[in-house]
This record gives structure tokens, sequence and C-alpha cells, in this order.
């Protein structure tokens, strides 16, 4: 079993603050790091996949960053909303599997 | 475009006795995983299908657990006979080829009393 780490396990931001979590992973055989957004209820969502040392990719108030060479990943929110109160889970592939670290939850009080 | 179907929704057993899920993956999807998810905890890969294909089976208990994946499409998981720590969700998802996003299953909810 892969070692995917995120921190933290849980945060409480008020609206209209910006926040970010991080996953580390193995640096190597390293094929791609998944993000994913899980809401209760629901089936997680991609967010991003990422493959190259250095990415970035952003989708609205949403970013994440890539460094492969050192294992981790940061996602972004800027100006969170309550509807982003979700569960955010990175996912690190190598090359015959796609192995989930524990997930940050994030509420977003209004 | 059809989303990964699973199903039961949810299954209530007696422990010892056996289980079956199923899941059917996106038209055109040659990666199917499945996973087991606890409460609170993130997905805990079981194993991962290229076409029919278990590429990577090292996470699933072979003494009680099975899968099989006919034909590259549909999958099932098996589980004989089960026990009470297996109740938790089991998610299917399934991707078109490496590197791309996996589509997440609603998953199936087991409870083993």
């Amino acid at each position: 079993i892969l070692n995917v780490e995120q921190s933290p396990q849980s945060l409480h931001v008020q609206e209209g603050d910006s926040t970010n979590f991080t996953c580390s992973f193995p640096s190597s055989n390293f094929y791609a790091l998944h993000w994913y957004r899980w809401e209760t209820a629901k089936s997680p969502e991609a967010l991003f996949v990422m493959t190259l040392n250095g990415d970035e990719k952003k989708k609205g108030r949403i970013s994440a960053t890539l460094n492969t060479k050192e294992g981790y990943s940061y996602l972004y929110i800027k100006g969170s909303q309550p509807e982003d109160s979700a569960t955010y889970l990175c996912a690190f592939e190598g090359a015959n599997n796609l192995f989930f670290g524990t997930g940050t939850r994030l509420t977003v009080i209004p | 475009e059809a989303g990964v179907v699973q199903s039961p929704r949810y299954k209530i057993i007696e422990k010892k006795q056996p289980v079956a899920f199923w899941c059917n993956p996106i038209s055109g999807h040659n990666t199917l995983y499945w996973y087991l998810q606890n409460l609170g905890q993130g997905p805990e890969l079981l194993i991962r299908y290229e076409n029919e294909e278990a590429v990577d089976d090292s996470q699933l208990p072979k003494d009680r657990f099975s899968a099989e994946r006919l034909k590259g499409v549909d999958s099932t998981l098996k589980i004989q006979p089960a026990e009470l720590g297996d109740s938790a969700v089991y998610l299917c998802a399934s991707s078109r080829q490496m590197n791309t996003e996996a589509f997440f299953g609603q998953g199936t909810r087991l409870t083993v009393v």
C-alpha cells in the first residue's frame, strides 16, 4: 500500500476566506495525481488530474499545483462559499493502481 | 452519457452468508476499480482492471473476496463468507485510460449483522 497523506484532516473556515490543503505522495513510479471533491451522500467527482511536475490547474475558484520531485500537491480555494463544504480527496496514480488519501473535510461557515 | 451504475444500493446480510455486488462502468472505459470505504476514511483500493485483466489485486483479501470482469465490461465483486468487519461502502469507478479522471458509482452500502 502506498502512503498518500493529506492535511489537515478537517478544516472550518468562514465564508469568504481562502484556504489550502496538502497532499503528499511517493515521488517514485509517479503517473498522475488526482483531486476529487466528495459531498455527503454523493459520489466523488474529479476536480483535476495532473501529470507533469510544475503543473498548475484551475477551475473557477479552485486551483491546484503539483511538485512530483518532492512529492506534494496543494489545492487552493479562493473566497470559500458554503457550497464548497465537502471532503477533498487526492489520489496517487502509479503504474497499476490509484491510491487515495484519507481526505480533508472542509466546512465553510456562512 | 450514463454514469457508473452499481447495484444493489444497500444490502443487509447475516455473517457467514455470501454477497455479490455488480458494477456497469461507463461505455468505452477500459479501466475499472473496486474500492472499499469505511466511515471517515478514504477509498481503499481492492482491485484494478484493464479491460478483463486484473492488473492489481494485491489488496484484495483473496481468502474470502473474489472479483471478475467478463468481456472487459461489467464487473462483480463477491464476498464469501461475509464477516462483521466487511460492513462498509463498496465503490466502483471507471476511467477511459490511465492518467484520466475516474468516475464513481453511487456505491453499495453493506451491513453484516
